[in-house]
């Protein structure tokens, strides 16, 4: 069965720090894997996404994320934070396969706050 | 870009009533909602597919009696909380995929935030 672990609950940075947040996955067979953010009032809106390919995947609002399979990790980063970034950040994994096909299944989520 | 909407953004009910919510994707046909729940500081639950023109796919332990879905049309999915109780209070949240069936382009509602007395 599918699952994410994101190991972080809460993460505090102050603004034009850099930034972290982990996300582990299990998964049988190759991930399709995903970071959405959370912002209060908001629907989800994705980050980034990895199919295949490049193992380092550019997404919006200057974030990345590095595909690792050794590690079954897909750790999202941003080399400064801005105020604005502050909200709940959700790692998925997505069925590739099968009769779950185009599935999400996602982490508990990290909340970010930022520190002027 | 792809808007889903949801309505209503808050409802509350008694126990014992049914509560319909509807998620709509305003510009682009969807021919796979998906349904979920989302408890105070956990994670997105999957609730359930919906496809359009056939009958919703359940995840386990979701109880398909209860949470009644139905995919009238290719812009339109509906989530009824029948027979609402206290422990069904939570934030309902719909996504929609434009794929054929799937892209993974999954674009989500606002959510709806049920609370029932």
């Amino acid at each position: 069965a599918q699952s994410v672990t994101q190991p972080d609950i809460h993460i505090t940075v102050s603004e034009g720090a850099s930034l972290e947040l982990r996300c582990n996955y299990s998964y049988g067979a190759t991930p399709y894997l995903f970071w959405y953010v959370q912002s209060p009032g908001q629907g989800l809106q994705l980050l980034l996404k990895y199919f295949s390919g490049d193992t380092l995947v550019q997404g919006i609002k200057g974030f990345e994320a590095e595909f690792k399979r050794s590690q079954s990790s897909f750790n999202l980063r941003k080399p400064s934070v801005h105020w604005s970034d502050a909200a709940e950040y959700f790692c998925a994994v997505g069925a590739s396969r099968g009769s779950t096909l185009g599935r999400l299944y996602f982490g508990r989520g990290t909340q970010l706050t930022v520190w002027p | 870009g792809a808007v889903v909407s949801q309505h209503p953004s808050r409802v509350i009910c008694k126990s014992g009533t049914s509560v319909k919510i509807e998620c709509r994707s305003l510009d682009f046909q969807a021919t796979t909602m998906f349904w979920y729940r989302q408890f105070p500081k956990q994670s997105l639950m999957l609730m359930a597919t919906s496809n359009e023109g056939s009958k919703a796919t359940y995840e386990q332990g979701v109880e398909k009696d209860k949470f009644l879905i139905n995919h009238a049309s290719l812009t339109l999915s509906t989530l009824t909380v029948t027979s609402a109780h206290p422990e069904d209070s939570s934030f309902y949240i719909c996504s929609a995929d434009p794929g054929q069936p799937v892209s993974y382009e999954q674009y989500f509602g606002p959510g709806t935030r049920l609370t029932v007395t």
